[in-house]
Formats: C-alpha cells, sequence, structure tokens
C-alpha cells in the first residue's frame, strides 16, 4: 500500500457542487499539505498542517476548506467548484526534522 | 514570499548531461530540494543539498549551489529515455518549519 493514499483519482464534477478530496497516510508524519499543480505555474500550496490543532492556510485557499480528522487524515473540500479549480491536486506529508515531503499520487479534478 | 523561478523545457539526446537551473529568492533557506515527477505519478525526492554545502554528488546527479546568486542546478550524466520527467525546484523555508516553495518546474525530454 502506499505511504500517502489520495482518493478519488480521478473526478469530473459540475461547477457549484460540494467536492471532497480525501488523503491518509501511514507515515505516520505530523504535517500535511495540500498543494494544486497547474501547467506552466508548478505547485502552489493551498493549505498546510503542522498537527490536528494547527491549520494554515497556504498562498491560494479562497474557494477551499480542508479537516484534520486524524494526525493520518487531512481532507480538502472545494465548497461550490469553479471551472479554474480544475487542477491535480496532490496531498503531502512530512516530519519535523526529516527531509523533505511525501507526496500521493494525486487527485486530477475537472469542473466542467 | 519565496520566488523560485526555472526554466519551463529542455531537450537534450540520450547520453548527454543534462542541467536544469533554478533561481530563488529566500536567502535563509536551510534545505533545497530537488524532486522528479513521472507522467500520471506523484512527485518523488530526488536529492537534496544543505545551504553551507556548494556541491553535492549522488551517482548519476549532481547538485550545485552558488548561495551568493541564489543559484541551485541539477546536473544529469549520461541522460536516459527513463529520465524524461518534470523536475521541481523546492528550497525550503528560512527559519525551518518544513515549508516548501515549489518552482514552476522543468519538463525534461530525451530523445533518441
Amino acid at each position: 500500500d502506499a505511504d500517502v493514499t489520495q482518493t478519488p483519482r480521478n473526478r469530473i464534477t459540475k461547477t457549484g457542487k460540494r467536492i471532497m478530496l480525501e488523503c491518509s497516510q501511514t507515515k505516520g508524519h505530523d504535517r500535511m499539505y495540500w498543494y494544486r499543480q497547474d501547467p506552466g505555474l508548478g505547485l502552489r500550496l493551498i493549505y498546510y498542517s503542522f498537527d490536528v490543532k494547527d491549520i494554515n492556510k497556504g498562498e491560494i485557499s479562497d474557494g477551499y476548506s480542508v479537516s484534520r480528522q486524524a494526525q493520518a487524515k487531512f481532507s480538502l473540500s472545494l465548497e461550490s467548484a469553479i471551472p479554474n479549480q480544475t487542477a491535480l491536486y496532490f496531498c503531502a506529508t512530512s516530519a519535523r526534522g526529516d527531509y523533505g515531503y511525501t507526496f500521493g499520487s494525486g487527485t486530477r479534478l475537472t469542473v466542467v | 514570499g519565496e520566488d523560485v523561478e526555472q526554466s519551463l523545457f529542455l531537450s537534450v539526446r540520450e547520453g548527454d548531461s543534462s542541467v536544469i537551473n533554478c533561481t530563488y529568492t529566500d536567502s535563509s533557506s536551510t534545505y533545497l530540494y530537488w524532486y522528479k515527477q513521472e507522467p500520471g505519478a506523484g512527485l518523488q525526492l530526488l536529492t537534496y543539498i544543505f545551504s553551507n554545502m556548494d556541491m553535492k554528488q549522488d551517482q548519476r546527479l549532481t547538485v550545485l549551489l552558488n548561495k551568493k546568486d541564489k543559484h541551485l542546478s541539477l546536473r544529469i550524466a549520461d541522460t536516459q529515455t527513463g529520465d524524461s520527467a518534470i523536475y521541481f525546484c523546492a528550497p525550503e523555508a528560512g527559519g525551518g518549519g518544513n515549508k516548501l516553495t515549489f518552482g514552476t518546474g522543468t519538463q525534461l525530454k530525451v530523445e533518441l
């Protein structure tokens, strides 16, 4: 099983719908992150959490919300999806004192 | 916040060396990472360098760091078709905290 699992892998949804992307990890890491990837823009940070009670906005949090249900679970919600939220979304984890992040395989979201 | 710049594309012939460049703005970055993203996959940590080093070699990979110019490069020797991927530069924010800022990514295409 993957260390960081994202579900679903692919999703097509309609404008205005609420959608949740889920991330779970077996690394035992305390820190979790949500990024979106757009061609030519790299990865941009949406939200991050350094522990269950610590949630922080990243550079592009508007239109998104998150929930850290447990140390191992971090979900990203789009309250009312819009077409420019069409992107590849990645969850990542890290541990204090560790090197770099571990990434999930991504969720490809299309909003029509 | 940190700005991280990379060229979008690089094309090389199989067997040649590839050099992927990155410039960043936060002079207090502690660790600087290189990630590789293969088609349809998440990002994998390739290598990293600590800010007090000028060079790090890891098999076919050589990382060079010029702190004065805030320039990081990744050299891949004897480039193979399996090296075709997107490569991301990701400095860690100064002061620790584990936060990475990702560059736009460089798509490396290896031609026969």
